[in-house]
């Protein structure tokens, strides 16, 4: 299994631009969730899904829109990118059973915004 | 919404000395308190997490206790090693039965293990 993987890697982009950043999990997880990561500022939620068509927002959603067409992808989308924006994006699932609540994390997408 | 409280941001043990990492939260509905381990350039992976119903709980050299009382809980690593060192985040959240978990964690604290 390859758990929880996102896309691209790195990405530069120009103030204004848009781009949209891939989730994919394999581990069948009806929660997954979108965060953002500054330094000194810890991790914080963007949006978040409870199932295939849902989507919700989190703490800081202001300036993203999220989709969930699929089960297993949660996709992350920046219509006119700004240099506040400028990041690390971590995604994350969840099973949900009482029996376990851990948030597994992808990899990450390291954003600047010039 | 809940705020979460993480002290110190900086700590250095030696190899071998005990690390304690305390964090603070507000909102008393909060149920599920994990910790989470995040090496340099890497994802954070969960070390562990602890319930509400129970005040303390371990894993080898790694502790976490919780007051609910006081609405603070802390991490414990004894035996520490350089392999300890990293970022740790404490987080919280008023988890229920099949709804997602919104975790709202702390700003961090980096952890240097020195030889």
């Amino acid at each position: 299994n390859a758990g929880v993987t996102q896309t691209p890697k790195f990405r530069v982009l120009k103030t204004g631009q848009s781009m949209t950043l891939l989730c994919a999990q394999d581990m069948n997880h009806e929660y997954m969730y979108w965060y953002r990561q500054d330094p000194g500022m810890g991790l914080r939620l963007i949006h978040y899904s409870v199932g295939e068509g849902t989507t919700a927002k989190g703490e800081v959603p202001d300036g993203y829109n999220v989709s969930r067409l699929k089960k297993q992808n949660f996709l992350l989308g920046l219509e006119s990118a700004a240099p506040s924006q400028t990041s690390v994006y971590f995604c994350a699932s969840s099973y949900g059973h009482p029996s376990s609540y851990e948030q597994y994390f992808g990899p990450g997408t390291r954003l600047t915004v010039t | 919404g809940e705020n979460v409280e993480q002290h110190p941001s900086t700590l250095s043990v030696q190899e071998g000395d005990s690390a304690v990492i305390k964090c603070t939260y507000s909102d008393s509905a909060s149920n599920y308190f994990p910790w989470y381990k995040q090496e340099l350039g890497k994802r954070p992976q969960l070390i562990i997490d602890i319930r509400s119903n129970v005040g303390e709980k371990k894993d080898q050299r790694i502790a976490v206790t919780l007051n609910k009382t006081a609405k603070h809980f802390s991490l414990h690593i004894t035996e520490t090693q350089p392999e300890d060192s990293a970022v740790y985040f404490c987080a919280a959240t008023p988890y229920e039965l099949n709804t997602a978990s919104k975790l709202t964690f702390g700003t961090g604290t980096r952890l240097q293990v020195t030889l």
